[in-house]
C-alpha cells in the first residue's frame, strides 16, 4: 500500500506570497491531519479534515487554512507570508476513528519544506 | 495547557540499551505514542501505549507509563547505528483525530 504522499518536497517563496501544499493519505484514509515543524516551536498541530470537513482544529492563525477533497486528498493553503513560516509541514492520514477508546493510527508523509525569504 | 518534555539528547554505546524518558501534564491524555524521525524524513509511529496499560513490548522496544507521575519511557535494547534519530513522545486524548501534542524531540546519538 502506497503511504502518504506529499507535494511539492521543497518550496521558496518570498514574504507576501501565498503558498498551496497538497497531501494525499493513504488509500482508506479518511482522515488527513496537518503540523509545522520548527526548531524553535518543535511539531505544532494545524488541523484535521474528516470526510471534507475540518473537524480539530489547532492554535494558529487565520492565515493558515486547508481543504479535503472528496476523495481525501487534502490542501493546505498559507496566505500572506511571514517569515517565521519557515517551517517543515507534515501530512498525516488515519481512519479517522475520534473517542476516548478508540485507536486512530497516524501515518505520516514525508513533509514540503517551506522557505520564506 | 498541554505539555510533553523530553531531553533534548541522549548518548549512547552501540549495543548498550537506550531509555528515553518523557512527561506530560495533561492527565486527560488517553494514548501515549513514541515517534522516530530520521534526517530528511517524516515521522514514523514506533508504537503507542493506552493509558490503562503500564507496559508494553514489541520485540527490542518496550514502554513504560507510570500513569501516577506523568511519565513514559521508550526502552531500545542492543542499541544499533541504525537507531540514530530523533525520538518524539506524544500525547492525544481522542486517539489521534484531535491533534497530537508532541514534545521536543530526544536525539540519539550511537556512539561506536
Amino acid at each position: 500500500k502506497a503511504g502518504v504522499t506529499q507535494t511539492p518536497r521543497y518550496l521558496i517563496k518570498t514574504r507576501g506570497q501565498q503558498v498551496t501544499l497538497s497531501c494525499s493519505p493513504i488509500s482508506g484514509h479518511r482522515s488527513v491531519s496537518w503540523y509545522q515543524q520548527t526548531p524553535g516551536q518543535g511539531l505544532q498541530f494545524l488541523f484535521e479534515y474528516f470526510s471534507e470537513t475540518q473537524r480539530n482544529k489547532g492554535n494558529f492563525p487565520g492565515r493558515f487554512s486547508g481543504r479535503q477533497f472528496s476523495n481525501s486528498r487534502s490542501e493546505m493553503n498559507v496566505s500572506t507570508l511571514e517569515l517565521g513560516d519557515s517551517a517543515l509541514y507534515l501530512c498525516a492520514s488515519s481512519l479517522g476513528g475520534q473517542g476516548v477508546g478508540t485507536t486512530d493510527t497516524q501515518y505520516f508523509g514525508p513533509g514540503t519544506r517551506l522557505t520564506v525569504l | 495547557g498541554e505539555d510533553v518534555e523530553q531531553s533534548l539528547f541522549l548518548s549512547v554505546r552501540e549495543g548498550d540499551s537506550s531509555v528515553i524518558n518523557c512527561t506530560y501534564t495533561d492527565s486527560s491524555s488517553t494514548y501515549l505514542y513514541w515517534y522516530k524521525q530520521e534526517p530528511g524524513a517524516g515521522l514514523q509511529l514506533l508504537t503507542y501505549i493506552f493509558s490503562n496499560m503500564d507496559m508494553k513490548q514489541d520485540q527490542r522496544l518496550t514502554v513504560l507509563l507510570n500513569k501516577k507521575d506523568k511519565h513514559l519511557s521508550l526502552r531500545i535494547a542492543d542499541t544499533q547505528t541504525g537507531d540514530s534519530a530523533i525520538y518524539f513522545c506524544a500525547e492525544s486524548i481522542l486517539g489521534g483525530a484531535d491533534g497530537l501534542t508532541f514534545g521536543k524531540g530526544t536525539h540519539l546519538i550511537i556512539q561506536p
